[in-house]
């Protein structure tokens, strides 16, 4: 198994630029998200899901915009970005039970200049 | 509602000391608790869980964890530090049934020093 991938890795926008960080997993978790890091912040969450074609807000959700339209699949979409975006992202991937732990993606670390 | 409060974003020991890295937890049920560790340009990664089975909780690496309801706490700690131990821990609390996603604290940076 590859348990949850990320792609791109590395990411310079402009501001106002758009574009979609792209996650995956193969071992069909009901329920995937994703977090921001930033310094002294810790990981705060932006879009959850918990299936196909279910998504949520989390913590700080203004400026992305989420869709699940397979299971193994949750892009993250950054409509307009901002220097206040410039961040690691970080999509991880559950099962419905909530003792169970998430697997995290490697990240991606996004400037937007 | 939950939440996680970890007290100290940096903690430094010499190789071979005690870690302590602390841990408070606010729910208002039962709790499942989670230490993750991430190593530095990685994700993070399991250390250890607690699911309300015994409260004290032993996880990879030579880590361990307990679980005092009495003080709302779960802090980790690992008798001897190796240089290998440097990475940043995340705490964090979720609970039982629904959509709940974990609650992360805010991170402690483990320095190791020779």
């Amino acid at each position: 198994n590859a348990g949850v991938t990320q792609t791109p890795k590395f990411q310079v926008l402009k501001t106002g630029q758009s574009m979609t960080l792209q996650c995956a997993q193969d071992m069909n978790h009901e329920y995937m998200s994703w977090y921001r890091q930033d310094p002294g912040m810790g990981l705060r969450l932006i879009h959850y899901s918990v299936g196909a074609g279910i998504t949520d807000q989390g913590e700080v959700p203004n400026g992305y915009n989420v869709s699940r339209s397979t299971t193994e699949d949750f892009p993250l979409r950054l409509l307009s970005a901002a220097p206040s975006q410039t961040s690691v992202y970080f999509c991880a991937s559950r099962d419905a039970d909530s003792s169970n732990e998430q697997f995290f993606g490697p990240g991606t670390r996004l400037t937007v200049l | 509602a939950q939440s996680v409060t970890q007290l100290g974003s940096h903690v430094s020991v010499s190789e071979g000391a005690l870690v302590l890295l602390r841990c408070n937890y606010s729910s208002s049920v039962p709790p499942y608790l989670f230490w993750y560790v991430q190593y530095p340009n990685q994700g993070l990664q399991l250390l250890l869980k607690y699911t309300s089975a015994a409260t004290l909780v032993k996880g990879i690496n030579g880590f361990e964890a307990e679980f005092k309801k009495s003080e709302t706490s779960f802090h980790l700690t690992k008798p001897s530090a190796h240089m290998s131990d440097a990475a940043e821990y995340f705490c964090a609390v979720t609970r039982w049934g629904g959509s709940y996603i974990p609650t992360f604290g805010r991170g402690t940076s483990l320095i190791v020093h020779p």
